[in-house]
């Protein structure tokens, strides 16, 4: 079925470890978006990716990397979990520029203990 | 300051009722502006978008612009229990084009 899924739905890690959060997206849009939601916070931007290859820091990038190698994958690699990386993960896909019209995967709720 | 300011609620309404949802924001060179609905635990969905200043409508719901206040609105006419979710206002354009700014989304219940 077309559309964006992510992988991962549920997580359990512990303090420390690595994690990859996987997205993919079957629409071929050249822009994606990792975000995270957080009581209070809403969503906010962790990296987002203009094309294959392109990529850059949104509001809250730190201890978080991403590759895009290939269009319709965009991972998220949390590289030594924390406590404060709990979070609800989503990841978005748009064809505009202007990304006014973002499609967002179901999310992937993370707990680190 | 966030950026965008949304009151959180929650918001509790009888079925039927007019529902009336606000944000703030602060960057006057925002000039696109959306609500999405998030339904629990499902990714957010776009509901409406509007580009400049004005009133859009779409079926039972209107968005609304006042780039002089820098105030987004949506209203919901004779809601109904299905429009219980979270709604989320975001902005775009400026030095953020390309990115969306999000206000912390306002739960709404209407119940029967």
């Amino acid at each position: 079925d077309a559309g964006i899924t992510q992988s991962p739905r549920y997580k359990i890690t512990e303090t420390g470890r690595q994690v990859t959060l996987m997205c993919h997206q079957t629409w071929s849009h050249s822009y994606m978006f990792w975000y995270r939601q957080d009581l209070g916070h809403g969503l906010r931007l962790i990296y987002y990716s203009a094309a294959a290859d392109i990529t850059d820091k949104g509001e809250v990038p730190d201890g978080y990397v991403v590759s895009r190698s290939k269009t319709e994958n965009f991972p998220l690699t949390l590289e030594s979990a924390t406590r404060s990386q709990t979070s609800v993960y989503f990841c978005a896909s748009s064809d505009s520029r202007r990304s006014e019209t973002q499609y967002f995967g179901p999310g992937t709720r993370l707990l680190v203990l | 300051q966030k950026e965008v300011e949304q009151d959180p609620g929650p918001l509790s309404v009888p079925e039927g009722a007019i529902v009336s949802l606000n944000c703030t924001y602060s960057n006057s060179a925002f000039q696109y502006f959306m609500w999405y609905r998030q339904y629990s635990r499902k990714g957010p969905e776009l509901l409406m978008y509007t580009y400049s200043s004005g009133n859009k409508e779409d079926g039972r719901f209107t968005a609304q612009v006042d780039k002089s206040s820098k105030y987004i609105s949506l209203f919901i006419r004779d809601s109904q229990p299905s429009d219980s979710a979270t709604y989320l206002c975001a902005t775009a354009g400026g030095t953020s084009y390309g990115k969306l700014t999000f206000g912390q989304g306002t739960i709404l219940t209407v119940h029967p």
